[in-house]
This record gives structure tokens, C-alpha cells and sequence, in this order.
């Protein structure tokens, strides 16, 4: 089955500095990965996918992730943080078997932007 | 983007009542969408997948005749709670995948939280 692992529960980033949130996968054939965000009593909104071609995705908000094969990693990343990122990141990936079709997330990632 | 919405949005009922959630893809069509549950800072446990016209796949562990999922049509998808008790409390989430473009990400709901006193 696909997994998807994500190894902080919280990362804290002073406003302007680079943030990445870490995630790893576990998949047998092509990954379809996902990043969502989460603000306090809502629902997810997406952030960007990886299904194939360019290893760099960039997404919303100015977010990006890189696929990288060999280390099975899908990090994020935002070249500057902003207090507004604040929020709860899930890392997803799409596991599709003869039964069924579905997406199965991290445990999340709390992000933390201090001004 | 693709908006899908959720109905009620927070909902407080004594033990032993039914609640339904409705879900709904506004500007789409979705033959599949998914219940999440979620607890207070944990993930989203996928609970079923609702099919139109068809029968709902349930995960592992989740109780069929507890937690109703109807598909009536390719926007509408409803979860009943039933005989909610207050474990049943949580904050439930529904999302649906474009029909047109089966490869793309799916749109989440708001949300509804549900607590049972």
C-alpha cells in the first residue's frame, strides 16, 4: 500500500526565512503526490501535485515541491515565510488499487511563522 | 477553482439523535467523493468512499449501518450519523474528484463539526 511520512510534527520559521516541511513516500508504480494546508477549523485547501514531468512543482502562495526519486522525498518549500502561512501541511498521495481509488495523508506537519 | 460545500457546518444534538451532512460539489461533477474524519491535531482518517448510485466503501473499522453514505446524484453526497453518541464527536470532511479530469487532486468541504452532549 502507499504512505506517505512526514517526520515533524511542527517546524517553527522566523518570517522571511526559507521553510521547507519535510515528506517522505512509500509507493509501488508512479506517484501521484499532493501538499494541502489546513487553517484552524477548516477544510483542506490544495497546494500543488506531482503526477509526472518536472521534478520542481510550484504551486499556490508561492509554494513549491521537489520530487526526488531516489530519496523518495517530496518536500515544501517557500523561498520567504509569511506569518499568514501559519497552518497545518499534509502531504498526500493517491493510492489506487483494483478496489479502489483514494488519497491517503501524513499525520501533518504544524508550521509555525514567527515574526 | 472547484468549490464543494458542506452543510451544516456546526451542528451540537443530544445522544441518541441522527445528524445528516451534506455535501456538494458546486461547480462540478464528482461520481466519487470521500468522508474524512478528523480529531482534535490529527490527520484526516478516510472513513468511506461514496459512489453514485452505487454502494459506499467503507475503510476498515468504520461501522456501515452507523455512519449512512448516500450518492443520490453527481453533486450530492450525504453522511448520517446515526444514534450519535459523544465519541461521535469530530469534525467531519468531505471532498469529491472532478469527473472530467480523474488524474486531479481532490476539492475538500469546510468542514462540519459535530458535537453530541
Amino acid at each position: 500500500a502507499q504512505s506517505v511520512a512526514q517526520p515533524e510534527d511542527q517546524v517553527n520559521v522566523a518570517e522571511g526565512n526559507p521553510l521547507t516541511v519535510k515528506c517522505t513516500y512509500s509507493v509501488s508504480g508512479n506517484p501521484y503526490l499532493f501538499w494541502y494546508v489546513q487553517y484552524p477549523n477548516r477544510g483542506l485547501q490544495f497546494l500543488l501535485k506531482y503526477i509526472t514531468g518536472d521534478n520542481l512543482v510550484k504551486g499556490s502562495y508561492g509554494f513549491e515541491a521537489e520530487f526526488n526519486k531516489s530519496q523518495t522525498s517530496f518536500h515544501l518549500k517557500k523561498p520567504s515565510a509569511l506569518v499568514s502561512d501559519s497552518a497545518l501541511y499534509f502531504c498526500a498521495v493517491r493510492d489506487i488499487t483494483p478496489r479502489d481509488d483514494k488519497i491517503i495523508f501524513g499525520k501533518g506537519t504544524r508550521l509555525h511563522i514567527l515574526p | 477553482g472547484a468549490v464543494v460545500s458542506q452543510h451544516p457546518s456546526r451542528v451540537i444534538c443530544k445522544s441518541g439523535t441522527s445528524v445528516k451532512i451534506e455535501c456538494r460539489s458546486l461547480d462540478f461533477q464528482a461520481t466519487t467523493m470521500f468522508w474524512y474524519r478528523q480529531f482534535p491535531k490529527q490527520s484526516l482518517m478516510l472513513m468511506a468512499t461514496s459512489n453514485e448510485g452505487s454502494k459506499a466503501t467503507y475503510e476498515q473499522g468504520v461501522e456501515k449501518d452507523k455512519f449512512l453514505i448516500n450518492h443520490a446524484s453527481l453533486t450530492l453526497s450525504t453522511l448520517t450519523v446515526t444514534s450519535a453518541h459523544p465519541e461521535d464527536s469530530s469534525f467531519y470532511i468531505c471532498s469529491a474528484r472532478d469527473i472530467l479530469t480523474p488524474s486531479s487532486e481532490q476539492f475538500f468541504g469546510p468542514g462540519t463539526r459535530l458535537t453530541v452532549l
